[in-house]
């Protein structure tokens, strides 16, 4: 079975500070997809990164950086220098090979205080 | 803005009633996705429908249906509303069929059942 565990329900910072995401998944595929997606306050849910289990290059985009590790099935996601904006709920997902449905944790809420 | 839209945003409605959604995905996009966002059972995958034809099927209710019509718009239909049925609808869509393609989320349709 697939699944997605995010230990973290809630974080709390202040701005300028660094962030990391946790994410550990499961799954029995040996080729499957991990995304991250946030949901602001206002309840769309925004694309941030898929990554495929053939590529463990970390990934930066901006303040954004990935960190995907096979060896420890986890796919952490770290904010450097948070900002008030970037508030929001932040969930990881899989998506096997055979299928094209998304598997959510149960998100992280991170709130940044000014 | 992601290119996917989802109307009504909100809908209110009694115990055994029937509702429809509507999605318009991405210009270009073939597949298409619903999701359900509850407090209980956070996102979960309902259906998949690839260029008019259901792909893959999550767990959906069978007081729950859906369709994509030849010009690729999608409608979630829920019948007999039960209390528990109140949730964020999500509809995504991508551009293929296959777990390789990013899907971009619509705002949501929030219903309430009453």
């Amino acid at each position: 079975a697939q699944k997605v565990t995010q230990a973290q329900t809630e974080i709390s910072v202040v701005e300028k500070e660094d962030v990391t995401l946790d994410c550990v998944y499961e799954t029995r595929d040996t080729t499957y997809y991990l995304f991250w997606y946030k949901q602001p306050p206002s309840g769309e849910l925004v694309f941030l990164i898929r990554r495929n289990s053939f590529d463990e290059q970390n990934e930066i985009s901006g303040r954004y950086s990935w960190n995907f590790q096979k060896s420890t099935s986890s796919f952490n996601f770290t904010i450097t220098a948070s900002q008030v904006v970037d508030s929001a709920v932040y969930f990881c997902a899989l998506s096997g090979a055979n299928t094209d449905k998304l598997i959510f944790g149960t998100g992280t809420r991170l709130q940044v205080f000014p | 803005d992601s290119g996917v839209t989802q109307t009504p945003k909100h809908l209110i409605t009694a115990t055994g009633q029937r509702v429809t959604l509507r999605c318009s995905p991405r210009s270009g996009d073939l597949s298409v996705y619903w999701y359900q966002q509850s407090l209980d059972q956070g996102l979960q995958f309902l259906i998949q429908y690839y260029n008019g034809e259901e792909r893959a099927k999550g767990n959906i209710l069978e007081r729950f249906s859906a369709q994509q019509f030849p010009d690729l718009h999608s409608e979630l239909n829920l019948s007999s509303l039960e209390l528990g049925d109140s949730a964020l609808y999500f509809c995504a869509s991508s551009v293929g069929a296959g777990p390789a393609y990013e899907q971009y989320f619509g705002p949501g349709t929030r219903l309430t059942v009453t």
